[in-house]
């Protein structure tokens, strides 16, 4: 089954822990993305990834990291979590540049205290 | 940036009756236009796009218009049913843009039965 698959699904943490949330999809998506979601601010973009090796920054970057070594990972890193990072998460692929169908994973809800 | 204002936050409708979401967007140069269902607790998914070179698209009770001129698209559902209860959000972006889809801030529309 085609798919974007996210772990953990849930996660309670404190601050300055570091985490990592995986990402994985079995499409051979060349384009990957990490998106926030939060109450009355919609989706926003962390970080994006064009391919293997290519990454960049979105709106939100700040605090986060991102890695694109294989086409199908990409992990979003928190290195020093803090309480505005508290969200919900979702990372997404789409076969080529952003004008294609996005494909959402089923989102990480993260609870930073 | 770009940058993108959705209207209504929430809507209420009574069964049967059509809904209409509306966005507005900042950047001449965007050119593609999703729009995203995310129903509660689950991921968003596409449920129609339109492009710029095209005024209106429509896929059975679900249609988009885009004036380019005004620089607004918006999503038309008619005949309306419970199983639309969801957030709905706008999109836009630059086709050919390694950028990232900017999303606007969500419609929760509620179906009365």
């Amino acid at each position: 089954e085609a798919q974007v698959t996210q772990n953990p699904r849930y996660l309670i943490t404190v601050t300055g822990k570091k985490l990592t949330v995986t990402c994985s999809q079995n499409m051979n998506h060349e384009y990957m993305s990490w998106y926030r979601q939060d109450p009355g601010l919609g989706l926003r973009q962390i970080y994006y990834s064009m391919n293997v090796e290519v990454t960049d920054k979105g709106d939100v970057p700040e605090g986060y990291k991102v890695s694109r070594k294989e086409k199908r990972n990409f992990p979003l890193i928190l290195e020093s979590p803090s309480p505005n990072q508290t969200s919900l998460y979702f990372c997404a692929s789409s076969l080529g540049k952003f004008t294609d169908t996005q494909y959402f994973g089923p989102g990480t809800r993260l609870t930073v205290l | 940036g770009e940058n993108v204002e959705q209207h209504p936050s929430t809507l209420s409708v009574q069964e049967g009756d059509s809904a209409v979401i509306k966005c507005t967007y900042s950047d001449s140069a965007s050119n593609y236009f999703p729009w995203y269902k995310q129903e509660l607790g689950k991921r968003p998914q596409l449920i129609i796009d339109i492009r710029s070179n095209v005024g209106k698209k429509k896929d059975q009770r679900i249609a988009v218009t885009l004036n380019k001129t005004a620089k607004h698209f918006s999503l038309h559902i008619t005949e309306t049913q419970p199983e639309d209860s969801a957030v709905y959000f706008c999109a836009a972006s630059i086709k050919g843009s390694a950028r990232q889809l900017t999303f606007g801030s969500g419609t929760q529309l509620t179906v009365l039965p």
